[in-house]
């Protein structure tokens, strides 16, 4: 299978910790990207690495890539209960396989006020 | 404006029935989707539509059929509905780049029981 793998599955922690949430993959990869969706059930892009960097910030979010490994981390710096959902990574083929992403498991991360 | 949208955003429906759910996109995109998430929230491609050509097909049963009209819509077609079809489906589009494609922009998602 080439879905990705998360950990941990579930993360609980207090409003103003940092949350981190790691990622591997399987196979080769044009570049990986981190998707949050709350309890509605919204799917929002959060931030998009490609295989040829290492690390990319966006406010309070960091997300490092390491390729040789085959692993992604996110990191969230400062966490708000507002924050709390579910945080998915995907992978992107390359070019000729239509740009299909394919998802880990996600990460339930629970912040509490 | 809703950048991505589906209708209906819940469908409860009897087994054996057959059933359509609509994606519409505004974004200018090239590239639509279908993807359905599980009850343990696994996110699975099924199908991906680039210009109206099918261009992604992850071995979904034949009782699945997508549909898109114009790059802007892309429609999914489910006959003779089984109880493993309960799931939430989502719709997404994206835009190829040089080199690749890149983020999407994912739908409400429609929510389907089938009892």
């Amino acid at each position: 299978s080439q879905q990705g793998e998360e950990d941990p599955q579930a993360l609980s922690i207090q409003e103003g910790e940092n949350a981190t949430m790691n990622c591997s993959y399987k196979t080769s990869i044009n570049n990986l990207q981190w998707y949050r969706q709350n309890s509605g059930r919204d799917l929002v892009h959060l931030i998009l690495i490609r295989s040829n960097e290492r690390e990319k910030h966006s406010g309070r979010l960091r997300v490092t890539l390491d390729t040789s490994k085959k692993s992604s981390s996110l990191l969230i710096t400062a966490s708000r209960a507002a924050d709390t959902a579910s945080y998915f990574c995907a992978t992107a083929a390359h070019y000729n396989q239509g740009g299909k992403l394919i998802f880990g498991q996600g990460t339930e991360l629970s912040v509490k006020p | 404006d809703t950048a991505v949208s589906q209708t209906p955003k819940y469908l409860v429906t009897q087994m054996g029935n057959d059933k359509s759910i609509k994606c519409e996109q505004n974004l200018g995109h090239d590239t639509m989707y279908w993807y359905k998430q599980d009850s343990k929230k696994f996110l699975k491609i099924m199908f991906s539509y680039n210009n109206k050509e099918l261009i992604i097909n992850e071995t979904v049963p034949n009782r699945f059929s997508p549909k898109s009209p114009d790059k802007a819509h892309l429609n999914l077609h489910i006959n003779s509905l089984e109880l493993g079809d309960s799931a939430v489906y989502f719709c997404a589009s994206s835009q190829a780049k040089a080199g690749g494609f890149y983020e999407q922009y994912f739908g409400p998602g429609t929510r389907l029981t089938v009892t």
